[in-house]
């Protein structure tokens, strides 16, 4: 089925420092979704892109999705220790699925 | 605000027993969906649901069976369970059929021994 490489799978950084996580599909997507889970929580949606190109930004968040919508990025500016988590993103392909594939998400730890 | 409860935050279960997975959301979606989160592996799907007693195979479903006989209630089933099947178990749901952000409930952590 759909296959959705997201990287990298750890990622540790600075309190300040800025972190960005990616998403990589062989396929056309219909539209790409990010999640949130927090240490010992659930997934939580974040924001979805539909159109080739698109950037949406929530605060210090900036969410990217490609021009062939094969890709996607999630780029946070500033790290806090509130942002500590793990990213997913989810796709969607253009057969209409009605089911996301996750990509392997990205853990984020923020050192004070 | 939706809410996807499931029934059990940490079960613990002998090989071979039968294991029921309990999900129940409050706002009519059409769509429901397990998935075990096993680390670096993801969220892999193991059933979905988009109508009362309609059910479709995930990625993983062998081991599994699932049933939803009400719109609202949709059951994972360990038919036999084994060590391997040790995980974090992850309902969610969704309003639309191919659209729409899934809400996630809490997560039943399964420990098999």
């Amino acid at each position: 089925g759909q296959q959705v490489m997201q990287i990298p799978q750890y990622q540790h950084v600075q309190e300040g420092e800025d972190f960005t996580t990616y998403c990589n599909s062989s396929t056309t997507l219909s539209n790409i979704q990010w999640y949130k889970q927090r240490p010992g929580g659930h997934p939580v949606f974040l924001i979805q892109l539909v159109k080739s190109g698109e950037v949406k930004k929530q605060k210090r968040l900036t969410f990217q999705f490609g021009e062939a919508k094969k890709n996607s990025s999630l780029h946070i500016t500033a790290t806090q220790t509130t942002d500590v988590g793990t990213y997913f993103c989810a796709a969607r392909d253009q057969t209409g699925a009605n089911n996301l594939f996750f990509g392997t998400g990205t853990r984020l730890t923020v050192i004070p | 605000d939706v809410k996807v409860t499931q029934s059990s935050r940490y079960l613990v279960k002998r090989t071979g027993e039968k294991v029921f997975l309990e999900c129940v959301q409050d706002m009519d979606h059409e769509n429901m969906f397990w998935y075990r989160q096993d680390p670096g592996l993801g969220l892999r799907l193991i059933y979905f649901s988009y109508d009362v007693k309609m059910k479709e195979k995930g990625d993983i479903p062998e081991g599994y069976s699932v049933s939803r006989e009400k719109k609202e209630r949709f059951s994972l089933i360990l038919e036999s369970a084994s060590t391997n099947q040790t995980s974090m178990y992850l309902c969610a749901s969704s309003p639309f059929r191919g659209a729409g952000q899934e809400y996630f409930g809490p997560g039943t952590r399964l420990t098999v021994t």
